[in-house]
């Protein structure tokens, strides 16, 4: 069965820092994984994503994440947080293999940037 | 308006009424998901569209759930003999890719409560 954690409720990290944003992942077969934003009251806005190739990503707003295999890990990942990048973020992922074509999303991690 | 259209945003309802939820997918995308998102939960599957293929069902909690998409556009999800536990943010999603690699772009979501 597909799942995935992200193992932080709630990041909170000062403006201009680095932040980092945990997902770890278990499926079958070699995973397909996203990173997904949202703001209040807004669907999700895509950030990036990893399907194969170079291990790490990079998305939309300055976001990055890396694909650790041996970890099963994909953690999105930022060099200086700005204030507008509070949000919740979800992790989700898609065994192909399974056929399956939807997403299997964490429970989501909220980041506060503080001014 | 490019993006995906659901409606209604909010939706009230009593318990034991049935409710129908709009969703307008972005033109010319072949696949559509519906995905429930509770209170301090990820995101849950219910059903997935692709183009006049048999959607899958295989997230949908009861058989008081169900959906169509008529002419490969519009989808409409249905409630019957609401509960409270099914008071949720119901999101739409849609992508133009069948092979999973695919984005799924998301509506803004109906917000659905029931008293």
């Amino acid at each position: 069965a597909q799942s995935v954690a992200q193992p932080e409720d709630q990041v909170n990290v000062a403006e201009g820092n680095p932040l980092t944003v945990k997902c770890t992942y278990s499926v079958s077969g070699n995973p397909y994984l996203f990173w997904y934003v949202q703001y209040p009251n807004r669907g999700l806005q895509f950030l990036l994503k990893y399907i194969t190739g170079d291990n790490l990503v990079k998305g939309s707003y300055g976001f990055e994440a890396e694909f650790n295999k041996s970890q099963t890990s994909f953690h999105l990942k930022k060099p200086s947080a700005l204030v507008s990048d509070s949000a919740l973020y979800f992790c989700a992922v898609r065994a192909p293999q399974t056929g399956a074509n939807n997403l299997f999303f964490g429970t989501g991690t909220r980041l506060t940037v503080i001014p | 308006g490019a993006g995906v259209s659901q409606s209604p945003s909010n939706k009230v309802t009593e318990k034991g009424k049935d409710v129908e939820l709009r969703c307008d997918p972005i033109s010319g995308h072949t696949a559509l998901y519906w995905y429930r998102q509770s209170l301090g939960q990820g995101l849950e599957f219910l059903i997935y569209f692709q183009g006049n293929s048999a959607p899958d069902k295989s997230g949908l909690p009861s058989d008081r759930f169900s959906a169509e998409r008529t002419g490969g556009s519009v989808s409409t999800l249905t409630i019957q003999r609401t509960q409270q536990e099914d008071s949720a943010v119901y999101l739409c999603a849609s992508s133009t890719a069948q092979t999973g690699e695919g984005i799924q772009y998301f509506g803004a979501g109906t917000r659905l409560s029931v008293l």
